[in-house]
């Protein structure tokens, strides 16, 4: 069975550009989730969803980030304007529950560098 | 709050030696769940086990074990006879009761040398 899918895998931007990054979960999980890596601050959860609604989206930066699912197999996370701290590692995961039982998978990640 | 920490910051062993990770973690919740994930160069994160707060049992997978103690709040993880492709970084991560929000350690990064 395929994984957790991200695209893209690098994004290299100009400050002020917009970006999109997407993540088609797993068939079958109702739960995704975002993330952000960085060397300052690790990796943090910035929002996740159920059923395609979002649930907690308190890690959320700031209101250049913003986070859609349209569907069950696709999410998107907007930076609109992106900033040189956005570089970072961000991670889709989903999982088949919200039961802290559950595991979380996670993608390969896109690294987003903003120049 | 919950909160994970990863003393070690980084860990150099030759192979075959064995190696521990630490992970204590703190959290009020009576029902929580304690994972360790593996990222290697490649960056991907890869899920190697997950322990619930009833079940105190070690856990071994081949050459991998881990020690779960509700007493000192640790869930310790050790590489027997470490492999140069167990060079990656290891975050250790909790999650409470309700919603699945995990909470990660900063990681440890090992590093096996030939």
């Amino acid at each position: 069975d395929a994984g957790v899918i991200q695209s893209p895998r690098h994004e290299v931007t100009e400050m002020g550009q917009e970006v999109t990054l997407r993540c088609k979960p797993i068939s079958g999980h109702d739960y995704l989730f975002w993330y952000r890596q960085t060397m300052m601050r690790g990796l943090e959860l910035l929002i996740y969803f159920n059923n395609n609604v979002p649930i907690d989206d308190s890690g959320m930066p700031e209101d250049r980030f913003s986070a859609k699912m349209p569907n069950a197999s696709f999410s998107t996370l907007k930076i609109q304007p992106s900033e040189p701290r956005d570089s970072a590692v961000y991670f889709c995961a989903s999982s088949s529950s919200g039961l802290s039982t559950d595991t979380q998978y996670f993608g390969p990640g896109t690294r987003l560098t903003v120049l | 709050a919950q909160k994970v920490t990863q003393a070690q910051t980084e860990i150099s062993v030759v192979e075959k030696e064995d190696v521990t990770l630490d992970c204590v973690y703190e959290t009020r919740d009576t029902t929580y769940y304690l994972f360790w994930y593996k990222q290697p160069p490649s960056g991907e994160l890869v899920f190697l086990i997950r322990r619930n707060s009833f079940d105190e049992q070690n856990e071994i997978s081949g050459r991998y074990s881990w020690n779960f103690q509700k007493s000192t709040s640790s869930f310790n993880f050790t590489i027997t006879a470490s492999q140069v492709v167990d060079s990656a970084v290891y975050f250790c991560a909790l999650s409470g009761q309700g919603a699945q929000k995990l909470v990660f350690g900063q990681g440890t990064r090992l590093t096996i040398n030939p």
